[in-house]
């Protein structure tokens, strides 16, 4: 079965800072990637995902994840953040593109200070 | 643009009461999932749905059950709920064959 490792529960950082937000996940043939977020009191938003193709995704709105397929790893990069980032963060993995359940790591919470 | 829907958002019950959480998903959305989210945890798969037929299933307890209708809604029913039962319960639905699920804002479920 797939599973994800976050290795940070929380990341305090200052506004403007750069950020990573590690996951590691369980070696499969395939591998479909994806990080969420989760603004207090809401529900969880795509933030990006690998499916194939380029290791390198990026979202809207300034964040970006690399695929490492040697080290297992998918983690999140923003070289800056702002206050508005704070919110959860939620590496996740499926076993296929379409129509598979999600399997999603603990959680990283990162709190953005000024 | 639609979004799924979910309610009630938030529910209070007492032990060994029953619940019924309900879902709508995006228009032409076909796929229905739901996830439990205990405080301080990750969501965790329950059920899926994929055209009315249950495609897959995860951690759901025998007192739960789940359908979705013709309409393509989906109902969480939960029975002899306990205390361990409230979390925040998450409704996801995706198009057949793409690969984004999107989410809804949850149903808070408070066992007592």
């Amino acid at each position: 079965a797939q599973s994800v490792t976050q290795l940070d529960s929380q990341v305090p950082v200052f506004e403007e800072a750069p950020v990573e937000l590690r996951c590691n996940y369980s070696s499969s043939v395939s591998v479909y990637l994806f990080w969420y977020v989760q603004y207090p009191n809401q529900g969880l938003q795509l933030l990006l995902k690998y499916l194939s193709g380029s290791t390198l995704v990026e979202s809207i709105n300034g964040f970006e994840a690399e695929f490492n397929k040697s080290q297992t790893s998918f983690h999140l990069r923003k070289p800056s953040v702002h206050i508005s980032d704070t919110a959860e963060y939620f590496c996740a993995v499926s076993d296929g593109p379409c129509g598979n359940k999600l399997v999603f790591g603990a959680g990283t919470i990162l709190r953005v200070k000024s | 643009a639609a979004g799924v829907i979910q309610s009630p958002r938030h529910l209070i019950k007492e032990k060994r009461e029953t619940a019924t959480l309900k879902c709508y998903p995006i228009p032409r959305h076909d796929t229905v999932y739901w996830y439990q989210q205990g405080p301080g945890q990750d969501p965790q798969f329950l059920i899926s749905f994929y055209e009315k037929m249950q495609s897959d299933k995860g951690s759901i307890p025998d007192r739960f059950s789940a359908q979705q209708f013709s309409d393509y809604h989906s109902e969480l029913n939960m029975s002899s709920l306990e205390l361990g039962d409230s979390a925040l319960y998450f409704c996801a639905s995706s198009e057949g064959g793409t690969d984004i699920q999107y989410f809804g804002a949850g149903t808070r479920l408070s066992v007592l």
